[in-house]
């Protein structure tokens, strides 16, 4: 199964500034989810996108998928200290598992 | 709903002894997942049931890891024996379907002296 590739790898920005992580991937994908996990804690899920959809938004988090370049982004407007976390994608490919990434991490300064 | 239960929250013990975790999923979610995250990385799935029914458990280390789920509903994973490089998150996850989004617990916190 394949794993995708968080870019970068550490993100420290300040509060207000929008934040924007990369996935990379290298074969096909039904779904691509991203996860948001803070410290000492199980992960959550943010937003899933499909293989034929292209943007979804929810929120202030907005998430991009060109399957031609095989990769996708997360962006999230107007950062608050309590989007410090770290932030991973999933990629569903066609054995049905969902693999993760290792994880960018995005530290939001107040 | 009630979320993905797990127990314990932290357990430490020495090597070559021998550890359980108990996960409970959310009701009537049919897929569970068992992950395994080191410190500093992302998850690794070690093994994932459909129902009671094993999908995949190509990562999963057989000579030490074991897990079930009886019924379809609980689920248990066992670590006989421990080794230092075991120390570890391990995270419980459940699903509606294959497809879906994951529910996560928020782990068993596992260390290995």
């Amino acid at each position: 199964s394949q794993q995708g590739e968080e870019d970068p790898q550490a993100l420290s920005i300040q509060e207000g500034e929008n934040a924007t992580m990369n996935c990379s991937y290298k074969t096909s994908i039904n779904n691509l989810q991203w996860y948001r996990q803070n410290s000492g804690r199980g992960l959550v899920h943010l937003i899933l996108i499909r293989s034929n959809e292209r943007e979804k938004h929810s929120g202030r988090l907005r998430v991009t998928l060109d399957t031609s370049k095989k990769s996708s982004s997360l962006l999230i407007t107007a950062s608050r200290a309590a989007d410090t976390a770290s932030y991973f994608c999933a990629l569903s490919g066609s054995a049905r598992q969902l693999t993760f990434g290792s994880g960018t991490q995005l530290t939001v300064l107040p | 709903e009630a979320g993905v239960a797990q127990s314990p929250r932290y357990k430490i013990i020495e090597k070559r002894q021998s550890v359980a975790f108990w996960c409970n999923p959310i009701s009537g979610h049919a897929t569970l997942y068992w992950y395994q995250q080191i410190l500093g990385q992302g998850p690794k799935l070690l093994i994932q049931f459909q129902n009671n029914g094993v999908v995949d458990d190509s990562q999963l280390p057989k000579d030490r890891f074991s897990a079930e789920r009886l019924k379809g509903v609980d689920s248990t994973l066992k670590i006989q024996p421990a080794k230092l490089e075991d120390s570890a998150v391990y995270l419980c996850a459940s699903s509606l379907g294959e497809d879906g989004h994951l529910h996560f617990g928020n782990g068993t916190r596992l260390t290995v002296t």
